[in-house]
């Protein structure tokens, strides 16, 4: 059974940093990208980042591009986000997601529940 | 990268069908084969019903059936059930490498 758990989330301040983890079970971690999307308070989803099965091809949305760094460990079986420079739009629960297939062109198949990060003062 | 354009709300009655709409550009949605289509119940993870525009998962039931023509991509429910309302939201891989996701869309069942 494929299951995707989060960690990470919680309080955290403008201006500051937060370094999500996920971690993977059910399925051969490295054969498939990996994806970060996000979901405001009341609203729509937003893609923010993608990592290639191999960790070779990283990808991101303008949104977020120079604050953002995903990376993937995959003798543990665990992705990572990490944030810089916070901001009160940042406010989301980060879902970790899994992809069809190991290139980032591959969609989405399967979701954790997610992990709520609030950048609040 | 802009949002991919879907209808706010959808509605429709038990056994009835309806189709919601993702409109994109020529640099998404009309430049792949690769959009998808989410269900997202209240308080819940999005789950996978439709990818590469018309492919469904093992699990999902053959009501749920996907198309595209141009740069407008659609989702149709055949047989419309209670346990169909949900939030819907497409997404599409996109020229510069990345996913775009459409508004969503509140699906009611009357």
């Amino acid at each position: 059974e494929v299951q995707l758990l989060e960690s990470g989330g919680g309080l955290k301040q403008p201006g500051g940093s937060l370094r999500l983890s996920c971690a993977a079970s059910g399925f051969i971690f490295n054969n498939y990208a990996m994806n970060w999307v996000r979901q405001a308070p009341g609203k729509g989803l937003e893609w923010v980042s993608g990592i290639s099965g191999s960790g070779g091809g990283t990808y991101y949305s303008d949104l977020v591009k120079g604050r953002c760094t995903i990376s993937r460990d995959n003798s543990k079986n665990t992705l990572f986000l990490q944030m810089d420079n916070l901001r009160a739009e940042d406010t989301a629960i980060y879902y970790c997601a899994k992809c069809i297939g190991t290139s980032g062109r591959r969609p989405i198949d399967f979701w954790g529940q997610g992990t709520l990060v609030t950048v609040s003062s | 990268q802009s949002a991919l354009t879907q209808p706010a709300s959808v509605s429709g009655s038990p056994g009835q069908s309806i189709t919601i709409s993702c409109t994109g550009t020529s640099s998404d949605v009309g430049a792949y084969n690769y959009v998808s289509w989410f269900q997202q119940h209240p308080g819940k993870a999005p789950k996978l019903m439709i990818y590469d525009v018309s492919d469904r998962p093992s699990g999902v039931s053959n009501r749920f059936s996907g198309s595209k023509s141009g740069n407008t991509a659609s989702l149709t429910i055949s047989g419309l059930q209670a346990e169909d309302e949900a939030d819907y939201y497409c997404s599409s891989y996109t020229s510069s490498s990345n996913w775009v996701f459409g508004g969503g869309t509140k699906l009611t069942v009357l």
